[in-house]
């Protein structure tokens, strides 16, 4: 099993560009997230999915959209891209609800600048 | 506001020592608490969950401790290696929460020193 994959690994966007950030899971998890993590800072929630055609709202959503139209992948767009979008990017996934079943598998992230 | 919060300096110390680091909450309460480890360029890692009614919990060196009193998890590493040297995150889900989502801390970065 790979796990959660995420791509690409790196990526320069010039403000006001768009972008998709894809993130595939092999592991039948019901339950996916975006997260985002600035220097220092902890992980923000951005989007999560409880299952295929179910998103909602994370902490910091502005400026992102998200689909989930399969079980196993998890796309995030980011329409006109800032400065302030600068950050690294993780994807995770979790079976679901309950204690054991919420522990999370991230992938490896995703460095985007926009300058 | 609800806050969690751990220790922003780095921990700096010798191999074959005990790590102790702190992750304290303020107004939630937590159904349980997830600690991960992230190295540089990578994603975290799981590695103890440890619930409200719960003291205590162990594996390997790892060693995960829980007040609800006080409002504070700690996670201690045991005969410290400097392959431990990452940084560590505290995560909660509250009890009320009907979606599961955990909350993240900032981490705290553990240097082992040989």
């Amino acid at each position: 099993n790979a796990g959660v994959t995420q791509t690409p690994k790196f990526r320069i966007l010039k403000i006001g560009q768009s972008m998709t950030l894809q993130c595939a899971q092999d592991m039948n998890h019901n339950y996916m997230y975006w997260y985002r993590q600035d220097p220092g800072m902890g992980l923000k929630l951005i989007y999560y999915s409880v299952g295929a055609g179910i998103t909602d709202k994370g902490e910091v959503p502005n400026g992102y959209n998200v689909s989930r139209s399969t079980t196993e992948d998890f796309p995030l767009r980011l329409e006109l891209a800032a400065p302030s979008q600068t950050s690294v990017y993780f994807c995770a996934s979790s079976r679901g609800r309950g204690a054991t079943n919420e522990k999370l598998f991230f992938g490896s992230g995703t460095q985007l600048s926009v300058l | 506001s609800q806050k969690i919060e751990q220790n922003s300096e780095a921990l700096n110390i010798q191999e074959g020592k005990t790590a102790t680091l702190t992750c304290n909450y303020t107004n939630y309460s937590p159904a349980y608490l997830q600690w991960y480890r992230q190295d540089p360029g990578r994603g975290p890692v799981f590695l103890l969950l440890i619930r409200e009614n719960e003291k205590e919990k162990r594996k390997e060196r790892l060693k995960v401790t829980f007040d609800t009193t006080l409002k504070q998890s700690l996670f201690h590493i045991t005969a410290s290696q400097p392959a431990d040297s990452a940084t560590y995150l505290c995560a909660l889900v509250e009890l009320s929460s009907n979606t599961g989502k955990l909350i993240f801390g900032q981490g705290t970065t553990l240097q082992v020193k040989p």
